[in-house]
C-alpha cells in the first residue's frame, strides 16, 4: 500500500465549478502535508501547505484530519488554468526534508 | 533568479549505453534531489543530499544507477548501463531548511 493515496481521476468540470480533491495517508508518524501541481510535461510546483486548522489561499482551501488521516483540497469557481495534476504530498517523521508524493490527480476545467 | 537548472532536457540513447544526468541547484539551497517519474509509478525519489552528502539511497533502483554532488552547485545521476526500463522523466529538485522543494524542468530519459 502507498503511503500516500489519490483518487486518479480524471476530474473534468466545467469552468465556475467547484471541486474537491481528497488524499488519504497510512504513516501516522506524519509531520507536514502540500499541495503540489503538475502542469502537462512541466515539474511539480508547491501550491500551498497544508495545516491542521484549514487554510485558504484566494480561491483554493485545504484542510487536514489527522484523526482520519484525510487531505482535503478544495478549489473554488475553477478556471481553465486550473488544469493540471495536483498531488497530494507528505512528509513523515525521520524524513527529514524527505517528501512522499502521491500518484496525481488529474484536473482539466472545461470552458 | 535561475531556478534548478538540469541538462540535457532529452536525452536518447541505446541500451547498454552510459547516461549522465546534470543538476545545478538554487544557489544557498542546502538539500538536492533526485525523483524518477513515470506514469506507472508516479514520482519516485532515488537519492538526496544534504550539504553534497548522500543521506538516503534507498531509492536508487540498483547498482546501476550512482549518484554523486562534488560540490554545492552540482550534481550528477548516472545510469551505467542503461537499459529500456530506464525511461522515464528525471527531476533535480533543492530546498533550503524547508520542505519546500523547487524542482528542475526534468530530464526526459528514453533508452531504445
Amino acid at each position: 500500500r502507498k503511503e500516500v493515496e489519490q483518487d486518479p481521476g480524471p476530474f473534468n468540470v466545467p469552468e465556475g465549478a467547484t471541486v474537491a480533491f481528497n488524499c488519504t495517508y497510512s504513516n501516522s508518524a506524519s509531520q507536514s502535508f502540500f499541495w503540489y501541481r503538475q502542469d502537462c510535461r512541466k515539474e511539480p510546483k508547491l501550491l500551498m501547505s497544508v495545516y491542521s486548522s484549514g487554510n485558504e489561499d484566494g480561491r483554493f482551501t485545504a484542510q487536514l484530519n489527522r484523526a482520519s488521516q484525510y487531505i482535503s483540497l478544495l478549489i473554488r469557481d475553477s478556471k481553465l488554468s486550473d488544469s493540471a495534476t495536483y498531488l497530494c504530498v507528505g512528509a513523515f517523521s525521520g524524513s527529514a526534508r524527505q517528501l512522499t508524493f502521491g500518484s496525481g490527480t488529474q484536473l482539466t476545467v472545461l470552458p | 533568479d535561475a531556478g534548478v537548472i538540469q541538462s540535457p532536457r532529452h536525452e536518447v540513447t541505446e541500451m547498454g549505453q552510459e547516461v549522465t544526468l546534470r543538476c545545478k541547484p538554487i544557489s544557498g539551497h542546502d538539500y538536492l534531489f533526485w525523483y524518477r517519474q513515470t506514469m506507472m509509478r508516479g514520482l519516485e525519489l532515488l537519492i538526496y543530499f544534504n550539504n553534497n552528502v548522500p543521506i538516503d539511497d534507498s531509492g536508487m533502483p540498483e547498482d546501476r544507477f550512482s549518484a554523486k554532488m562534488p560540490n554545492a552547485s552540482f550534481s550528477t545521476l548516472k545510469i551505467q548501463p542503461s537499459e529500456p526500463r530506464d525511461s522515464a522523466v528525471y527531476f533535480c529538485a533543492s530546498s533550503f531548511k524547508s520542505y519546500e522543494q523547487y524542482f528542475g524542468p526534468g530530464t526526459r530519459l528514453t533508452v531504445t
